[in-house]
């Protein structure tokens, strides 16, 4: 049973323009959620993330919303950059455990 | 910066070997994690451990055990690598209530069992 799913494994975007990656979880008891980027061979970085008593949280071109009543968590990226071209992986979690979705690749295209 | 080390980046094991994965992080988190990632099925979580010799199962433990004898240092033992146990694996950190819920991920170990 995945707690937090991914339903789009790629997304392709033009440079300038808006991406939109989305993540549906099914717990209502995550504390936090999270978006990490992932570039082949390295560990996945910490992009932004979010609690779950707020609805929106920005931090510079990265925006991620939160819909509680629909369990669906996206993040935007505004404009896009060829350099935001990774693999990006949803979590949730509490205090010790986070569960990730599988990860939607995205790739800039300049 | 927070540091989370990880001893190798690549190991090729045979079958039935033991093997140890060691990772090491520097900002004294209380939280440490296992996790490894499978093409299709995204990060799946081995064990965590939220304090010195405290561990607790994930969503995958059968195959694996863990120590942390220190607050720094978490290891993931296979005490008989099997070959679906190929995979990247990628240890992470995290503060006890960390305002932002975020983890700290080393570069990750590649794990090829033969």
């Amino acid at each position: 049973d995945q707690q937090v799913k991914q339903n789009s494994p790629s997304l392709s975007v033009q440079e300038g323009r808006i991406s939109i990656l989305n993540c549906d979880y099914t717990n209502s008891m995550f504390d936090y959620f999270l978006w990490y980027k992932k570039y082949p061979a390295e560990g996945p970085t910490f992009l932004i993330s979010i609690s779950s008593i707020k609805d929106k949280n920005e931090d510079g071109r990265f925006t991620v919303f939160l819909n509680k009543s629909a369990k669906h968590l996206s993040l935007h990226i505004v404009p896009s950059q060829p350099g935001d071209s990774a693999v990006y992986f949803c979590a949730a979690g509490g205090t010790y455990k986070y569960i990730f979705g599988t990860g939607t690749r995205l790739k800039v295209l300049a | 910066d927070v540091k989370v080390t990880q001893s190798s980046r690549y190991l090729v094991k045979r079958t039935g070997e033991k093997v140890f994965l060691e990772c090491v992080q520097d900002m004294d988190h209380e939280n440490m994690f296992w996790y490894r990632q499978d093409p299709g099925l995204g990060l799946r979580l081995i064990y965590f451990s939220y304090d010195v010799k405290m561990k607790e199962k994930g969503d995958i433990p059968e195959g694996y055990s863990v120590s942390r004898e220190k607050k720094e240092r978490f290891s993931l033992i296979l005490e008989s690598a099997s070959t679906n146990q190929t995979s990247m694996y990628l240890c992470a950190s995290s503060l006890y209530r960390a305002n932002t819920g975020e983890l700290f991920f080393g570069e990750g170990s590649r794990l090829t069992v033969l």
